[in-house]
C-alpha cells in the first residue's frame, strides 16, 4: 500500500444521477492518474495530473466526465450524468519519486 | 496510437511448472515497463518493472525481459504455486511521466 485511498469502494446509482469518486494521496507522490477498468476494454487512462495540473486528458470519453486536483493530495472524478455504460471500475494511482505507479483499491460503480 | 498486446490471454500451468506471458508495444519512446498483478476484488500491484537500459532482470521467482530493437517483453515466473494466481498486466510508458499504456491482461491459474 503505497498511500492511495479511495472513495466510496462500491456506488450504486440510477442513470442521470451525479456520481463523485474521490482520490486522496499521502505525501511523497507527484502525479495522479485516473483509470477506468472493464471486461471489454481492460484498463483505460482517463486523465492525469502533474503538480496538481491536468496534463492530458485525452482519455476522458465524454464531456460527462470531469476532474479536478484542488491540491496536492485530494481529486475527484466526476460523472454528469451518469449512464449505465459508465459501469466499471475507477482507479486511482499515483507515482512516487522513483517513477513507480501505484495503485488504490478502486471504486465500482454501477448504474442502473 | 500507441499500443501494448499482451499473450496469452488465459493461462493454466501445473504448480511448480513455469509460466511466460509476453506483451509488445508500438511507442519507440517508452522506457519503462512494469507489471502488475491484480487478485479479485483489489488494485493492480506492481511486482517488478523494467527500464530500457536493461535487458533483464529478477527477484526471486520472477524475472522479466526486454527487447528495445523488437519491442518486446516478457514475464517469466518459475515454480508457479497456487497463490500466484491471478490476473497479470504489462504496461509500457514514459518513467518521466509515469503515463503507462497496458496490455488486456492474462489470467493466470496454477492447479496444485
Amino acid at each position: 500500500d503505497a498511500g492511495v485511498i479511495q472513495s466510496p469502494r462500491h456506488e450504486v446509482t440510477e442513470m442521470g444521477q451525479e456520481v463523485t469518486l474521490r482520490c486522496k494521496l499521502i505525501s511523497g507522490h507527484n502525479s495522479l492518474f485516473w483509470y477506468r477498468q472493464t471486461m471489454m476494454r481492460g484498463l483505460e487512462l482517463l486523465i492525469y495530473f502533474n503538480n496538481n495540473v491536468p496534463i492530458d486528458d485525452s482519455g476522458m470519453p465524454e464531456d460527462r466526465f470531469s476532474a479536478k486536483m484542488p491540491n496536492a493530495s485530494f481529486s475527484t472524478l466526476k460523472i454528469q450524468p451518469s449512464e449505465p455504460r459508465d459501469s466499471a471500475v475507477y482507479f486511482c494511482a499515483s507515482t512516487v519519486y522513483t517513477g513507480e505507479l501505484f495503485f488504490g483499491e478502486g471504486s465500482r460503480l454501477t448504474v442502473l | 496510437g500507441e499500443n501494448v498486446e499482451q499473450h496469452p490471454s488465459t493461462l493454466s500451468v501445473q504448480e511448480g511448472d513455469s509460466a511466460v506471458i509476453k506483451c509488445t508495444y508500438s511507442d519507440s519512446a517508452s522506457n519503462y515497463f512494469p507489471w502488475y498483478k491484480q487478485e479479485l476484488g483489489k488494485g493492480p500491484q506492481l511486482i517488478i518493472d523494467i527500464r530500457s537500459n536493461v535487458g533483464e532482470k529478477k527477484d526471486q521467482r520472477i524475472a522479466v525481459t526486454l527487447n528495445k530493437t523488437a519491442k518486446h517483453f516478457s514475464l517469466h515466473i518459475t515454480e508457479t504455486q497456487p497463490e500466484d494466481s491471478a490476473v497479470y498486466f504489462c504496461a509500457a510508458g514514459s518513467s518521466n511521466t509515469g503515463k503507462l499504456i497496458f496490455g488486456q491482461g492474462t489470467t493466470l491459474q496454477v492447479k496444485p
